[in-house]
């Protein structure tokens, strides 16, 4: 089993660039969420899917940030513009059926720098 | 709103020695509990959790949690610790169809 898997694993970019990062969930896993951690505030729920369908989104911090789960195999996390308070760690996982405290899958996460 | 919180920041034990790690938790409902480790440029890694049933709960590379609802606590502990168990440590409560996660705590064991 690949477990889940994040690309790129660095990203290094300019303030007000565009940033895409890209998550392949566990295959037969239905939910899928998007973290991100940082020292100051430590590991951040973003947003969460389930079946494809964003169902909170409560944790994406502002209008730059969107998500989208096109189908059950990938997930995309875009910034627009970057600014350099963007500069933190961002995780994906997923986890199986049924919906409830199951175990969280976790990729090996995307470490980008706005500079 | 669910919550955890993991009191210490840094907990340095000695190889060989026994390893504590605290967590005591705040819900309303039943506490759904988790522990994860994660190892330097890695994601979280699952050891166990809690949902329902035996008090002591055994996990992954050896580690087992008790649940102990009077004390509203879920510390996770290791017996004899390994060098390679230094990492962060991270323990978490599931609410509203989410993990809520600690602030962490890195665990350095001394050779």
């Amino acid at each position: 089993d690949a477990g889940v898997i994040q690309s790129p694993r660095h990203e290094v970019t300019e303030m007000g660039q565009e940033v895409t990062l890209r998550c392949k969930p566990i295959s037969g896993h239905n939910s899928l969420f998007w973290y991100r951690q940082t020292m100051m505030r430590g590991l951040e729920l973003l947003i969460y899917f389930n079946n494809n369908v964003p169902i909170d989104d409560s944790g994406m911090p502002e209008d730059r940030f969107s998500a989208k789960m096109p189908n059950a195999s990938f997930s995309t996390l875009k910034i627009q513009p970057s600014e350099p308070r963007d500069s933190a760690v961002y995780f994906c996982a997923s986890s199986p059926p049924p919906t409830g405290p199951g175990t969280q899958y976790f990729g090996p996460g995307t470490r980008l720098t706005v500079l | 709103a669910q919550s955890v919180a993991q009191p210490e920041d840094q907990v340095n034990v000695a190889e060989g020695n026994p390893l504590t790690v605290k967590c005591t938790y705040s819900v309303s409902g039943n506490p759904y509990l988790f522990w994860y480790v994660q190892y330097p440029n890695r994601g979280l890694q699952f050891l166990l959790k809690y949902i329902t049933g035996d008090n002591l709960v055994k996990g992954s590379y050896g580690f087992e949690a008790e649940f102990n609802k009077s004390q509203t606590s879920f510390h996770l502990k290791k017996p004899s610790a390994l060098v390679s168990d230094s990492a962060l440590y991270f323990c978490a409560t599931y609410g509203n169809n989410r993990l809520a996660f600690g602030k962490g705590n890195q665990v350095v064991v001394i050779p």
